[in-house]
């Protein structure tokens, strides 16, 4: 079975603070992926990367940076957090499966900033 | 652009009632279409596919069949469970970027006892 990982289930950091998210897959997958998920507004793509150190913005990179220096690791940062930032985040890997590209999740982590 | 439109919720039903979630998705040449399922306090996780009109895609007692005429990617099940509640995101994988899906907002499913 395909195994997505992240490195934290629940965090909370303060205004300003620098946040790593981390995320592992154990798929070989080229292709990995952040979501942020609010109610309301359904699952919006945040950044992906589709082989190690490359990036492509998403719908929402703003106030985002990733980082990819290893296939399996995936990781999401925020350079400054802001309380607008609090959501779950999920973190997705991928790879060709025939003619499909299904996506496999992590459990997801659910920050507040306060 | 690729969209993906899916009934709005929250659905609630009762065990054993029979399930329909309508999908309907605009894409340009021939998507692979999903349905993803996320029980509570979890990530998504994927309950069926179809690659190819016509293909049905089934799991664990739920179906969805790709009808290219209609657009549409309806998920089925006959006899809901109490434990099928969640909340099911029907999805597409675009031609045009064949790696990045393409969701809908979800609908939250309740089964009553």
């Amino acid at each position: 079975d395909v195994k997505v990982t992240q490195s934290s289930r629940y965090l909370v950091k303060r205004t300003g603070e620098k946040v790593f998210l981390e995320c592992v897959q154990d798929m070989d997958h080229e292709n990995m992926f952040w979501y942020r998920q609010d109610p309301g507004l359904g699952l919006r793509l945040i950044y992906f990367s589709y082989d190690v150190k490359m990036k492509e913005k998403g719908d929402i990179p703003e106030g985002y940076s990733v980082s990819r220096e290893k296939k399996e690791r995936f990781s999401l940062i925020l350079e400054s957090a802001s309380t607008n930032q609090t959501s779950m985040y999920l973190c997705a890997s991928s790879g060709p499966m025939g003619r499909s590209y299904e996506q496999y999740f992590g459990p997801g982590t659910r920050l507040t900033v306060t | 652009g690729d969209s993906v439109t899916q009934m709005e919720g929250p659905v609630t039903l009762s065990e054993e009632a029979f399930l329909t979630i309508n999908c309907t998705y605009t894409a340009t040449g021939y998507p692979s279409l999903f349905w993803y399922v996320q029980y509570p306090g979890e990530g998504l996780q994927l309950l069926l596919k179809a690659t190819k009109a016509d293909d049905k895609g089934s799991n664990k007692g739920f179906e969805a069949t790709y009808r290219k005429e209609t657009t549409s990617f309806h998920l089925e099940k006959g006899s809901v469970q109490v434990s099928d509640s969640a909340v099911y995101f029907c999805a597409l994988s675009g031609y045009s970027s064949a790696s990045k899906i393409i969701f809908g907002s979800g609908t939250r499913l309740s089964i009553r006892p």
